[in-house]
Formats: C-alpha cells, structure tokens, sequence
C-alpha cells in the first residue's frame, strides 16, 4: 500500500548535536513537508519542497535543514542551533487534492 | 496571511451526542480549502473532510459534517452520535490554492473526550 514512513519513532539525541528524521513516500506525489507540533498545539510549518532539488523555508525554519535528491525522500535535519528541538515531527506529502500523512517521530533532548 | 483559529481548546460530550467544533478563518483570497482532520493519542493525522470555497453544499462524511458559513469565514465540523473511539484531537486547516507552495495552515486544535 501507498503511504509515507518516518523512521524513527522516538528518537533522543543530546544537546549539541545533530539528527536527521527521515521521511519517505511511495505516492508519487511531487509535494512533501515538514511540521513540527509541540504539546496540545497545532501544527507548523518547517520547510516544504514542490520538487525535486528545490524547497522552501516555512514558517518556523531556524535551525533546521532538509534536502530533496530524490522524489521519494526528504529528510529533516534538526541542527545544535535549534534551542528548543523537543517535540513531535509530522512529514506530509500532497497533490492538489489532498495531503498524506506520516506517523510521526517523536524527537527528545536528553 | 492566513490564519486558522479554534476557541475551544477542550470539549466534553456524551456518547452518543452531537458536537460541534468551531473554527474561524482569515484570508484575503476568494479560492482556499478547508480541511478536519482527528490526531488520536497515537499521533497519525487522518483527514476527515472537506470543503471548497467554492462550494455550494456543506460537505458531509458519514457522522461528520462541516457547517459552512462563507460570509461569516467560519467551518465548524459537526460530529453526530458521538463514539468512544472520537475521542482525540481535532484540527481545522486551510489550504492556500494560490500561493506557491500549496501549503496548509492548522489552527491550534480542539481536544474532544466523549464519556460513556
């Protein structure tokens, strides 16, 4: 079946170092995004891409970096420079129609 | 810029009961989408319906319904017969068409629990 995976889960990581969320899509689908939630809040937007090699900063993109070599994937990487980085991280992909959604990774600061 | 607002950040309903989340908008542009979408405890998003700007009919989905209300910019979804299994976190989003980007822009949610 078509979907998006987010692997990990949970994921912790000392202060001070990087990690990379990873987020891969089988819909064929051109668009994929990045949303980072905090408790009982909704979403926002971190960064988005349309196609391949190409994307864009959302709303909340300080500290954070992604790329887009293939349709298929777009990784997160969430830098030492993002101060607050605990919290949920949605990957979403989309058509004109409608968005997909990954599970989720669930990222803490230890 | 677009903005998405929830007022109510919990509700509590009866099974069985009706409920209706509320949910405001902002935008300047006449062609936008509105989206519900629930977020149970486990964290998936899952898309629950939708509406045009340029629909005439509110849309309908099984025990969902969404109350449009262009001139007021108001999209309050309605649950009926409320089940145990709704009880989770629920999100109103809007869909830019025109903007590059296609992005989709969440209120801060709603947290619903139907008691028994």
């Amino acid at each position: 079946d078509g979907g998006i995976t987010q692997s990990p889960k949970y994921l912790f990581r000392k202060e001070g170092q990087n990690v990379t969320l990873s987020c891969e899509q089988n819909l064929n689908h051109d668009a994929m995004y990045w949303y980072r939630q905090d408790p009982g809040q909704g979403l926002r937007l971190i960064y988005y891409s349309q196609i391949v090699n190409d994307f864009q900063k959302g709303d909340i993109a300080e500290g954070y970096s992604v790329s887009r070599e293939k349709k298929e994937s777009f990784p997160l990487t969430v830098t030492s420079a993002q101060k607050n980085p605990t919290a949920f991280y949605l990957c979403a992909s989309s058509t004109h129609w409608g968005w997909t959604f990954g599970s989720g990774t669930r990222l803490t600061v230890v | 810029a677009q903005k998405i607002t929830q007022t109510q950040p919990g509700m509590f309903v009866q099974e069985k009961e009706a409920v209706t989340l509320d949910c405001t908008y902002d935008t300047s542009d006449q062609s936008y989408g509105l989206f519900w979408y629930k977020q149970p405890s486990s964290g998936e998003m899952i898309f629950l319906i939708y509406q045009g700007s340029y629909d005439e009919q509110n849309a309908t989905e099984g025990r969902y319904s969404l109350n449009f209300q262009k001139a007021r910019k108001s999209a309050n979804l309605v649950i009926s017969a409320s089940q145990l299994g709704d009880s989770a976190m629920y999100f109103c989003a809007m869909r830019d068409t025109k903007a590059a980007g296609n992005k989709l822009t969440f209120g801060g949610g709603t947290r619903v629990l139907v008691k028994p």
